[in-house]
């Protein structure tokens, strides 16, 4: 069965300090990755994917990811957080098994960005 | 444009009562997702639907039931609710496309069971 690692739980940073959130995946095949942010109080919205192509990854607000399949890693960066960043992070991962969707999600790392 | 809503927003209920949880979409998008959020294990997979009367065992589908007679709704049914049921329910639509896994989350319910 898949699996993802997020083995970052709780990030804090100051306003303009980089940013990488870890993901790593188990499954060796054909997979999709995602990021999902969820600000306080809010749903969960999709800030970047990977689906073929570019491994370098550009989605909104500045947030980019790598895709290295040989670590098998979808790492999150971000060169200078905001404090509007502060929210939690979810690395996913998805497959196509058997013709259906399979998703697998991290368990999140929060991030707390201080003024 | 209501895009996926939820209801209720908020829920406090008594064990052993039968709760609903209802999930709405104007996409037609085919797959429907319901997750559960707790703090430690992140979104966890309860049940899931591929298309209108399909419907398959997520993660932790112990105590829940679901139901799709329309492709828009995919209400989940807490048959006689624990507290360890007590959590943060999030419903997810996706389309039929393979290459677009993404997902498209409502606002969540928040549910608690006293």
């Amino acid at each position: 069965a898949q699996s993802v690692s997020q083995h970052n739980h709780h990030v804090i940073l100051s306003e303009a300090a980089s940013l990488e959130l870890g993901c790593n995946y188990s499954y060796g095949g054909t997979v999709n990755l995602f990021w999902y942010v969820q600000y306080p109080g809010q749903h969960l919205q999709l800030l970047l994917k990977y689906f073929s192509g570019d491994p370098l990854v550009k989605g909104i607000k500045g947030f980019e990811a790598e895709f290295i399949k040989s670590k098998f890693s979808f790492n999150l960066r971000k060169p200078s957080v905001q404090w509007s960043d502060t929210a939690e992070y979810f690395c996913a991962v998805a497959l196509n098994s058997g013709g259906y969707q399979k998703v697998t999600f991290g368990t999140g790392t929060k991030l707390q960005v201080i003024p | 444009d209501a895009g996926i809503t939820q209801s209720p927003r908020y829920k406090i209920t008594e064990t052993g009562r039968q709760v609903t949880l209802m999930c709405h979409q104007t996409w037609s998008h085919s797959y429907m997702f319901w997750y559960r959020q707790d703090l430690g294990h992140g979104l966890r997979l309860i049940y899931y639907s591929a298309a209108a009367d399909i419907t398959d065992k997520g993660e932790v589908p112990d105590g829940y039931v679901v139901s799709r007679s329309k492709t828009e709704n995919f209400p989940l049914t807490l048959e006689s609710a624990t507290r360890s049921q007590t959590s943060v329910y999030f419903c997810a639509s996706s389309g039929a496309d393979r290459v677009s896994y993404e997902q498209y989350f409502g606002p969540g319910t928040r549910l608690t069971v006293t």
